[in-house]
């Protein structure tokens, strides 16, 4: 079955990196869009980047210049590089399948892995 | 970037009940809305996609409905595992957006 698990989260200081994945299976991984969606404590989901299948990426801008989406199709893997962060990236980091075409929905996604900045 | 506004932010309902929640485009989207359900420790699930086709898998119950700026996401007949917050999302342009959500408790 489908099926995506994230790792990476943990305890990191304001102004420091940390990179997360996202492991998948089940599916042919390099023909889909994939994405990373957040959600803070106490808030809502915000969309962060996605990927498409050929390497195109998008962010919102309040991570833009400061994270970078990345994918190895080798690996069945896809990655967010966190630099520069800060408290207000807090957040539980969920993965998500999109489509192979735009518009995208997201379906499965991961169990998120939890991101704490702070000193 | 298109807001999305969901009302109302919470409510209270019995097993049951039939419940409506609304989604609201800040800009037309034509169908370009999908629905998700998320419970607490558990992943995101999606519900709806393109306003109105339900997802594999999951229950008739379920129905969404919309086009342009004005959505709704129909539950008839809840059950217990349906308690759980509610969220609308465009994908109509980028950044993708999300409604803030709507939290469904048992009354």
């Amino acid at each position: 079955q489908v099926q995506l698990v994230e790792s990476g989260g943990g305890l990191v200081k304001p102004g420091g990196s940390l990179r997360l994945s996202c492991a998948a299976s089940g599916f042919t991984f390099s023909d889909y869009y994939m994405t990373w969606i957040r959600q803070a404590p106490g808030k809502g989901l915000e969309w962060v980047s996605y990927i498409s299948s050929s390497d195109t990426t998008t962010y919102a801008d309040s991570v833009k210049g400061r994270f970078t989406i990345s994918r190895d199709n080798a690996k069945n893997s896809l990655y967010l590089q966190m630099n520069s962060l800060r408290a207000e990236d807090t957040a539980v980091y969920y993965c998500a399948r999109g489509r192979t075409v735009v518009p995208n929905w997201f379906d499965p996604w991961g169990q998120g892995t939890l991101v704490t900045v702070s000193s | 970037d298109i807001q999305m506004t969901q009302s109302p932010s919470s409510l209270s309902a019995s097993v049951g009940d039939r419940v409506t929640i609304t989604c609201r485009a800040s800009q037309s989207i034509s169908s370009y809305l999908n629905w998700y359900q998320h419970s607490p420790g558990k992943a995101p699930k999606l519900l709806i996609y393109s306003a109105s086709s339900l997802q594999s898998g999951v229950p008739s119950r379920f129905s969404g409905s919309g086009s342009g700026t004005d959505f709704t996401l129909t539950i008839n007949s809840l059950q217990p595992e349906d308690f759980a917050t509610y969220y609308c999302q465009q994908s109509y342009s980028t950044p993708i957006t999300f409604g803030q959500g709507t939290r469904l408790d048992i009354k």
